[in-house]
């Protein structure tokens, strides 16, 4: 099966900084890679996806990239604000209808 | 986006009892889940909830500890079970659309066992 690789595990910014979270994945069939927004106490929230057929994606300050031959994306979170802190996952899913296998998280900390 | 409601939002229970969560959608899905996440953890599928059949379980979960029902395309049930501490986690429903990939989570449910 699949197998979905995270790093780093937490992360602190400073406000008005980057942040990049990264992922890889072992399945060269998976085709679909969102990423999710977990705040503390709340359910995830998908925030970008992207699928295999495209390298970036982009919507305001949250960008995601994928690289298929080496089987890894990434997230990228410019201008960061203290409500960016979160725990972020990435996933990874084979096939329209098949699961998703999940990172192991990144707990991101904006700092003002 | 649909909308995905879970019952109860949390609660405490006794070792040996057991639970059942419902997760109710406002609309049709392909595609229900059922996942854990314990403390500081990542998500964990359970299983796959299948309308009208038996219910698909990943490797370690088991239909008599984790019995699903999906009577329906917008509801499900989760029971735990003959629960213990280790029970102690967030539930958390998931359901996939027909039309996208995009994967929606409900609330979650948070289970204390004493």
């Amino acid at each position: 099966g699949e197998n979905v690789e995270q790093h780093p595990s937490t992360l602190s910014v400073q406000e008005g900084d980057s942040a990049v979270i990264k992922c890889t994945y072992s399945d060269s069939a998976s085709n679909y890679f969102p990423w999710y927004k977990q705040e503390l106490g709340k359910r995830p929230q998908l925030i970008i996806d992207i699928r295999s057929n495209v390298g970036e994606k982009k919507d305001q300050r949250i960008a995601v990239t994928l690289n298929k031959t080496a089987k890894h994306f990434s997230l990228h979170i410019t201008e960061t604000q203290p409500e960016d802190s979160a725990v972020y996952f990435c996933a990874a899913s084979p096939n329209t209808g098949n699961q998703f296998y999940f990172g192991t998280g990144t707990s991101l900390t904006v700092i003002p | 986006s649909a909308v995905i409601s879970q019952k109860p939002s949390r609660d405490i229970c006794q070792r040996g009892t057991s639970l059942t969560i419902q997760c109710q959608v406002d609309s049709q899905v392909t595609m229900m889940f059922w996942y854990r996440q314990q403390p500081g953890q990542s998500l964990t599928l359970i299983a796959t909830a299948n309308q009208g059949s038996e219910a698909t379980y990943e490797s370690g979960f088991v239909i008599d500890k984790f019995p699903i029902s999906r009577p329906n395309l917008t509801f499900s049930t989760l029971t735990v079970s003959n629960m213990s501490p280790e029970d102690s986690s967030i539930y958390l429903c998931s359901v996939r659309t027909g039309l996208t990939d995009t994967q929606y989570f409900g609330p979650g449910t948070r289970l204390t066992v004493l």
